[in-house]
């Protein structure tokens, strides 16, 4: 069946470091690709999208490439921040229909100032 | 503009007893989706609704759990006999279709917190 499987935390790194959170997928058909955001004592977000391959999702100097070739979705961001600190859970949408989205476990990410 | 609304923000109750949490969509959204994120894991879904509608129930783990969702809006989840398992944060999220892209972006409320003691 879907699946989506990230990268296991916590992830704990300085301020100003480079951040990878590796996330693949397995689905049937075409889904879009989605990575949420989940701030301390906040609700779930969306913070970036993919919906084909090779096209880039990118937001508050995040960004992750859709590629069908690894079946990945990796999230990277060049220098992060302690504010960048949550929960990130990478996600898919099969053939992006109306219909459920399939999370991945969430990955802890802690910045240290 | 208004985001989805859920309440109870929390919920505490004994276990047996029946418990109701409510969501509120975004107004014009017709799609409305349940998940849970019970302490250490994921999410799960639960139901889905395209109008009042459910054509995917397959996550809800029981029949002690039931959705309902009137006039197109407002949808209840419904938990009877309360167990200590269903302690969870309950999220509600809804959808319509990007123009553009055909695809759809589901909207999370802030969630309930159940506990059941």
């Amino acid at each position: 069946g879907d699946s989506v499987t990230q990268m296991e935390g916590p992830v704990t790194l300085s301020e100003e470091a480079f951040l990878t959170i590796n996330c693949t997928y397995t689905a049937t058909g075409y889904p879009s690709l989605f990575w949420y955001v989940q701030y301390p004592g906040e609700g779930l977000q969306l913070l970036l999208k993919a919906t084909k391959a090779d096209d880039k999702g990118s937001n508050k100097g995040f960004e992750a490439t859709y590629r069908k070739e690894t079946t990945s979705f990796h999230l990277e961001k060049g220098s992060v921040q302690v504010s960048d600190s949550a929960v990130y859970f990478c996600a898919l949408n099969v053939d992006s229909s109306a219909s459920k989205i399939i999370f991945g476990s969430g990955t802890r990410l802690s910045i240290r100032p | 503009g208004a985001g989805v609304s859920q309440s109870p923000s929390n919920k505490v109750t004994e276990k047996g007893k029946d418990v109701e949490l409510r969501c509120d969509p975004i107004s014009g959204h017709t799609a409305l989706y349940w998940y849970r994120q019970s302490l250490g894991q994921g999410l799960e879904f639960l139901i889905y609704f395209q109008g009042n509608s459910a054509p995917d129930k397959s996550g809800l783990p029981s029949d002690r759990f039931s959705a309902e969702r009137t006039g197109g809006s407002v949808s209840t989840l419904t938990i009877q006999r309360t167990q200590q398992e269903d302690s969870a944060v309950y999220l509600c999220a809804s959808s319509s279709r990007f123009t553009l892209t055909g695809s759809y972006e589901q909207y999370f409320g802030p969630g309930t917190r159940l506990t059941v003691t």
